[in-house]
């Protein structure tokens, strides 16, 4: 079966610090990954999204950025974090469709609490 | 782009009753509609969904309907206990992006004991 992780659960960083945030699914191959962000207590907004090795979307302007740097493997990062980047930060996948995104079920991973101080 | 509407942004129920949540969609071309459900602190998980090839889905206490001719979708849970007491969301594929998901604002339900 497949599975989704993504660390760190929590982090508390300073303003202007950089940032890292990691996810991996295991069990399936060229899967379509992405990055949402949410607020406290709003809904989720899409940041990233990904259909190959290398090939990354951006869906709003920002200070964050990711990479793919494997088939399985998504990054988040950011060279020097905002206030306005705390939130909670999912890792998601879905089934590939000939190297497209599916229109089909998002799984989340668990999930990273940002908090920048 | 593809703009999901999802109704109410808040849902306070008492334990018994049932709740509905409605989402509208406007990308005609979408055939597939999830719900998931967020519980405080947690990942939005995959409570039940629905293709547009049928109109009604149940799965023990909840269920989902589609009308696709007016282009909305409902979900709809009976017997609310305090364990329903979450963020529910909708979401659609939006052909003309890339069949990305776009998901609803959210509506957080309250199941009161």
């Amino acid at each position: 079966s497949q599975t989704i992780h993504q660390w760190p659960a929590t982090l508390v960083q300073p303003v202007g610090s950089p940032l890292s945030l990691e996810c991996t699914v295991e069990g399936t191959s060229n899967p379509n990954l992405y990055w949402y962000r949410q607020a406290a207590g709003r809904g989720l907004q899409l940041l990233f999204y990904s259909v190959g090795i290398g090939q990354i979307s951006s869906e709003v302007p920002q200070n964050l950025s990711a990479s793919r740097p494997q088939d399985r493997q998504f990054i988040l990062s950011s060279k020097k974090l905002l206030l306005s980047d705390s939130g909670f930060y999912l890792c998601a996948w879905s089934v590939s469709y000939h190297g497209l995104i599916s229109g089909n079920t998002i799984y989340f991973g668990e999930g990273s609490w940002l908090t920048v101080v | 782009g593809e703009n999901v509407e999802q109704h109410p942004s808040t849902l306070s129920v008492q334990e018994g009753d049932s709740a509905v949540i409605k989402c509208t969609y406007s990308d005609s071309a979408s055939n597939y509609f999830p719900w998931y459900k967020q519980e405080l602190g947690k990942r939005p998980q995959l409570i039940i969904d629905i293709r547009s090839n049928v109109g009604e889905k149940k799965d023990q206490r909840i269920a989902v309907t589609l009308n696709k001719t007016a282009k909305h979708f409902s979900l709809h849970i009976t017997e609310t206990q305090p364990e329903d007491s979450a963020v529910y969301f909708c979401a659609a594929p939006y052909k003309a992006a890339g069949n990305k998901l776009t998901f609803g604002g959210g509506t957080r339900v309250l199941v009161k004991p």
